[in-house]
């Protein structure tokens, strides 16, 4: 079965870089592209964009150019985001969502990034 | 502009149907959308995808209590035979060319 499964819950400070992994199993990785999806405490789903599995070639929404960043590695069927300069304001849960024909069909869990002094 | 308008809340009593709204704004009444289900201090699953004919296909172990309908640029979630479990927050979704773009989102009260 097809599954995503992200790394653990973050505590940085301001100023500080975050990676955060979301893993893939269940399917061929690089058939399936990946998206990022940000839900801020209290508010609701957010798109950030999303990485090309075959190209590596990212493609970020706007309000998420600069700071974040989008990888792989196709060997461990794995996708990155890695947010630097980290505010407050990026205070979230940080999704990672696999998109078949657009729609988002399985989610991984989740990770709650917390930025604070 | 792509944009999906939804209401904020709903409500319905245990056992009754629910009907939740998604709008497509103006120009993009053929798009297909989605809907997810998160329910509290859960992720989002994934429940359907919805055709603007009002096909759609269901995520894996979806109840048959719910389904979708489309009317123009209007794409619809029906609940049935509500549980409590069915409360929860909806978003629908849509994609277009290198863009994706949720609702605010719906926030389902069983009674």
């Amino acid at each position: 079965q097809v599954q995503l499964v992200q790394s653990g819950s973050e505590l940085k400070k301001p100023g500080a870089s975050v990676k955060v992994s979301c893993k893939a199993s269940g399917y061929t990785f690089t058939s399936y592209a990946m998206s990022w999806v940000r839900q801020a405490p209290g508010q609701g789903l957010e798109w950030m964009g999303w990485i090309n599995t075959n190209t590596g070639n990212p493609t970020y929404a706007q309000g998420f150019t600069g700071r974040f960043v989008f990888s792989l590695d196709t060997s461990v069927s794995t996708a990155y985001l890695q947010i630097s300069s980290l505010k407050a304001g990026d205070t979230a849960v940080y999704y990672c969502a696999r998109p078949t024909s657009g729609d988002l069909d399985y989610w991984g869990q989740g990770t709650l990034v917390t930025v604070s002094s | 502009q792509l944009v999906l308008t939804q209401s904020p809340s709903a409500s319905a009593s245990l056992g009754a149907s629910v009907k939740l709204t998604c709008t497509l704004s103006s120009g993009h009444s053929s798009y297909a959308i989605a809907w997810h289900q998160q329910q509290p201090e859960k992720g989002p699953r994934y429940l359907m995808k919805l055709n603007s004919d009002g096909s759609h296909n269901k995520g894996d172990g979806i109840p048959d209590r719910f389904s979708g309908s489309s009317s123009g640029a209007e794409r619809y979630l029906t609940i049935s035979s509500l549980q409590s479990e069915d409360e929860a927050d909806y978003y629908c979704q849509t994609w277009g060319t290198g863009i994706v773009v949720f609702g605010g989102g719906t926030k389902l009260t069983v009674l």
